[in-house]
């Protein structure tokens, strides 16, 4: 049983548009989500994350916003840049333990 | 600061050979991971440690074990390869500093097993 899924392989995004990258999850005792990018032949690398306290954090470009009800969360990336293209993967995370939960990962691909 | 290192970065068994995956970090972190990235699967915790001499099991444990011989280092072995092992292998420290469990990734292992 897959605690954290995203439903979407791949996102192709045009240069200076939105990119909307999504994520769903099952368990509603997660305490904290992430957001992590990947490049080819990378280890992946920290970008945002949010508590389950809030719905909303925001770092520069990247915005992630967190609606519990629906136990879904998205990555936005304004404006995207062709270096945006990578592999996007969420995890989700509990403060009593000191594992994380990825998920399968989205493609975006930022073309000019 | 080097981060997390891994070695190798590349490497092709047969089918029932054994090796192991060097992970260090010089980060002082207390906690360090193994996974395992597939195709379509995403990143599988295949064993952790919360701290030195403390290991446990992840998700996808079979096949494999691991040994925490310091703070800084913490290795993964497989003794009897198969084809399923197959499959690019990162270490991962946790940040001490973080509140949300912000784990610091090596660069990868890319394992083929024939």
């Amino acid at each position: 049983d897959q605690q954290v899924k995203q439903n979407s392989p791949s996102l192709s995004v045009q240069e200076g548009r939105i990119s909307i990258l999504n994520c769903d999850y099952t368990n509603s005792m997660f305490d904290y989500f992430l957001w992590y990018k990947k490049y080819p032949a990378e280890g992946p690398t920290f970008l945002i994350s949010i508590s389950s306290i809030k719905d909303k954090n925001e770092d520069g470009r990247f915005t992630v916003f967190l609606n519990k009800s629906a136990k879904h969360l998205s990555l936005h990336i304004v404006p995207s840049q062709p270096g945006d293209s990578a592999v996007y993967f969420c995890a989700a995370g509990s403060y009593n333990t000191d594992k994380l939960i990825f998920g399968t990962g989205t493609r975006l691909q930022v073309f000019p | 600061n080097a981060g997390v290192t891994q070695t190798p970065k590349f490497q092709v068994l047969k089918t029932g050979q054994s090796m192991t995956l060097q992970c260090a970090q010089d980060m002082n972190h207390n906690s360090m991971y193994w996974y395992r990235q597939d195709p379509g699967m995403g990143l599988r915790l295949i064993y952790y440690s919360a701290s030195e001499g403390t290991t446990d099991k992840g998700e996808v444990p079979n096949g494999y074990n691991v040994s925490r011989l310091n703070k800084r280092e913490f290795s993964l072995r497989l003794e009897s390869a198969a084809p399923s092992q197959t499959s690019v292998y990162f270490c991962a420290s946790n940040g001490l500093a973080g509140a949300h469990n912000e784990q610091f990734f090596g660069p990868g292992t890319r394992l083929t097993v024939l």
